[in-house]
């Protein structure tokens, strides 16, 4: 039982370039989420989904995308990237929203330069 | 809107001393809360939450409705509680959880 898989778990873009970070879960968890993680600031909401085909904004979309074809998986995109993305992303899945607490992956490291 | 304070980025205790890791939210309504843990180059982990009421690594939490907090506590840090902690908010029919800025507990040998 993996839990919840993000790749990469490091990587360097330069200013403009696009990517898309993976994350994948293997628990038939309904809600997934993506969350960055900023010293000083703590984990922000950036995108949500409460099931496939269903996707809704958090706390700081803005320069994100994000779909949800499949239960499983979960990509967040990076249109353009910026220097003020340069941060650590995690995913996040959970049966429904709260709940019983989410089962995290173990985080990509972005910087963008 | 809903909140979640850590008053204290930092805190630093000797090994077998009793700590305390406030969190403070601000939520119209019953909140679920809960607390997050993040070891050195690990992934966070649910560490308890309010409705289950229980003790994990001899941590509790309390929810104080009256006082909006529900603080982190243990009678006697040992080294490995090393960590960041997070509090955590969600609220019943939201689809967020939201979570304090974290607080870096250090327990001195």
């Amino acid at each position: 039982n993996a839990g919840v898989t993000q790749t990469p778990k490091f990587q360097v873009l330069k200013t403009g370039q696009s990517m898309t970070l993976q994350c994948a879960q293997d628990m038939n968890h309904e809600y997934m989420s993506w969350y960055r993680q900023d010293p000083g600031m703590g984990l922000r909401l950036i995108h949500y989904s409460v099931g496939a085909g269903i996707t809704d904004q958090g706390e700081v979309p803005n320069g994100y995308n994000v779909s949800r074809s499949t239960t499983e998986d979960f990509p967040l995109r990076l249109l353009s990237a910026a220097p003020s993305q340069t941060s650590v992303y995690f995913c996040a899945s959970s049966q429904h929203v709260g709940g019983r607490g989410y089962t995290f992956g173990s985080g990509t490291r972005l910087t963008v330069v | 809107a809903q909140r979640v304070t850590q008053p204290e980025k930092l805190l630093s205790v000797f090994k077998g001393a009793p700590v305390e890791l406030k969190c403070n939210y601000s939520y119209s309504g019953s909140p679920e809360l809960f607390w997050y843990v993040q070891y050195s180059r690990q992934r966070l982990q649910l560490l308890l939450r309010h409705i289950s009421r229980e003790s994990i690594k001899g941590f509790t939490a309390d929810l104080n409705k009256g006082e909006t907090s529900f603080h982190l506590k243990k009678p006697f840090a040992q080294e490995e509680d090393s960590a960041m902690y997070y509090c955590a908010l969600s609220g019943p029919g939201n689809n967020d959880m939201r979570f304090g800025a974290g607080t870096r507990l250090t327990v001195k040998p």
